[in-house]
């Protein structure tokens, strides 16, 4: 069975350009996690979908930052205009049901911006 | 007080040691726990979850502290393999969202 799938894997960008990170959660899930992770501040939330419907953006940092699950199969995060401070790991999760606790986690996209 | 604080290490053993780390988690209201593993540049895995009684997966054994709010992960006859770094996890009660520790470092040499 395919884990969760990210694109792309790697990406350098200058700052101001727009950013697409994308996902496909493990078919049949129905969460899906977008992270964050630097030595910083670790492994962070910033927003979380049920069914496709976003139910915590707390963790979004700003309104730079916008993410969209169009069907159960698909999910993008956004960033624009990207900043040299948003170079992180991202990760996408997906989770089977509301009870289970076991997140998957996609390889991750190494964002580099110049 | 953040939310859930571990040593970032790293903890240096041989092969063969016992090591043992600690996290402690501020919210009293936390129901479930667990222990995450990190790999150098690579997603995290869940390694095993953490129950009130204490629990054990071969050489793993986790166990609760909910009087002074921490989790423990043991491991046995520690292997180069354990190198890696392992997450606390933390979910608190009425919400299904992963809080995460920064996570603590653990190189098994030779």
């Amino acid at each position: 069975d395919a884990g969760v799938i990210q694109s792309p894997r790697h990406e350098v960008t200058e700052m101001g350009q727009e950013v697409t990170l994308r996902c496909k959660p493990i078919s049949g899930h129905n969460s899906l996690f977008w992270y964050r992770q630097t030595m910083m501040r670790g492994l962070e939330l910033l927003i979380y979908f049920n069914n496709n419907v976003p139910i915590d953006d707390s963790g979004m940092p700003e309104d730079r930052f916008s993410a969209k699950m169009p069907n159960a199969s698909f999910s993008t995060l956004k960033i624009q205009p990207s900043e040299p401070r948003d170079s992180a790991v991202y990760f996408c999760a997906s989770r089977a049901g509301t009870g289970g606790y076991e997140q998957y986690f996609g390889p991750g996209t190494r964002l580099t911006v110049t | 007080r953040k939310e859930v604080e571990q040593d970032p290490g790293p903890f240096n053993v041989p092969e063969g040691a016992t090591v043992a780390f600690n996290c402690t988690y501020s919210n009293s209201a936390s129901q479930s726990f667990f222990w995450y593993r990190q790999d150098c540049r690579k997603e995290p895995k869940l390694l095993m979850s953490v129950y009130s009684s204490g629990n054990e997966d071969g050489r793993f054994t986790a166990q609760l502290n909910r009087a002074s709010q921490y989790i423990s992960l043991l491991i046995r006859d520690s292997k180069l393999s354990d190198s890696a770094t392992y997450l606390c996890v933390v979910i608190r009660g009425g919400y299904s969202t992963l809080t995460f520790g920064k996570g603590t470092m653990l190189l098994v040499s030779p």
